[in-house]
């Protein structure tokens, strides 16, 4: 069984519309959890860590649920630019994070 | 932007030859990561480092050996490179150990 798991995608949405994604993660022990953003060919980036009591970013928010071990990430009010591939990451308080394959957005005008 | 610096960037070489990539850091943090992205799988480490001389194995570390001499540089080797391990490679760095990771470039690498 991975240690993260993420649905692939795509999702295809219009500008405007908001979209969730979800992530599973494995190892009820792990603490920290972040989404990531990277677009083609290029290097993962920061997107935003995800707190146990759900935190946003301006359109973006960031939810945990322990119990079900499973993290979200909301989008509202999509942009175009917003298009890329979305990776949620879990570590398990030692050394080692774990990636998800990553959630393709693709948001048409 | 972190200032980490992978190089080469891009490279292509044949089977059965050595392959060192090379990741630098400017930002004195104490752990670095090699990471290798394959489509399907997302992005599995390689090798991490906590340390000058302190590194462990990752999840997919068969074929690669780490070595860090020094804070700022952390280099990736393929010993003798196969097929298998044409990939884009990320270096990523980290303050603290279980807090966001700030990624290179990548290395893109053809083992033909």
């Amino acid at each position: 069984r991975k240690e993260v798991e993420q649905d692939p995608g795509p999702f295809n949405v219009p500008e405007g519309a908001t979209v969730a994604f979800n992530c599973t993660y494995s190892n009820s022990a792990s603490q920290s959890f972040f989404w990531y953003r990277q677009d083609c060919r290029k290097e993962p980036k920061l997107l935003m860590s995800v707190y146990s009591s759900g935190n946003e970013d301006g359109r973006f928010t960031a939810q945990l649920n322990r119990a079900s071990q499973y993290i979200s990430l909301l989008i509202r009010d999509s942009k175009l630019s917003d298009s890329a591939t979305y990776l949620c990451v879990v570590n398990n308080n030692f050394n080692k994070f774990y990636f998800g394959s990553g959630t393709k957005l693709n948001v048409k005008p | 932007d972190a200032g980490i610096t992978q190089s080469p960037r891009h490279k292509v070489t044949e089977t059965g030859t050595p392959v060192t990539l090379r990741c630098h850091q400017t930002e004195n943090h104490r752990y670095m990561y090699w990471y290798r992205q394959d489509p399907g799988h997302g992005l599995r480490l390689i090798h991490y480092s906590y340390g000058v001389k302190d590194t462990d194995k990752g999840e997919v570390s068969d074929g690669y050996s780490v070595s860090r001499s020094k804070t700022e540089d952390f280099l990736l080797t393929l010993e003798s490179a196969t097929s298998s391990q044409t990939s884009v490679y990320f270096c990523a760095i980290s303050k603290v150990r279980n807090q966001p990771q700030h990624f290179g470039d990548g290395t893109r690498l053809s083992i033909l």
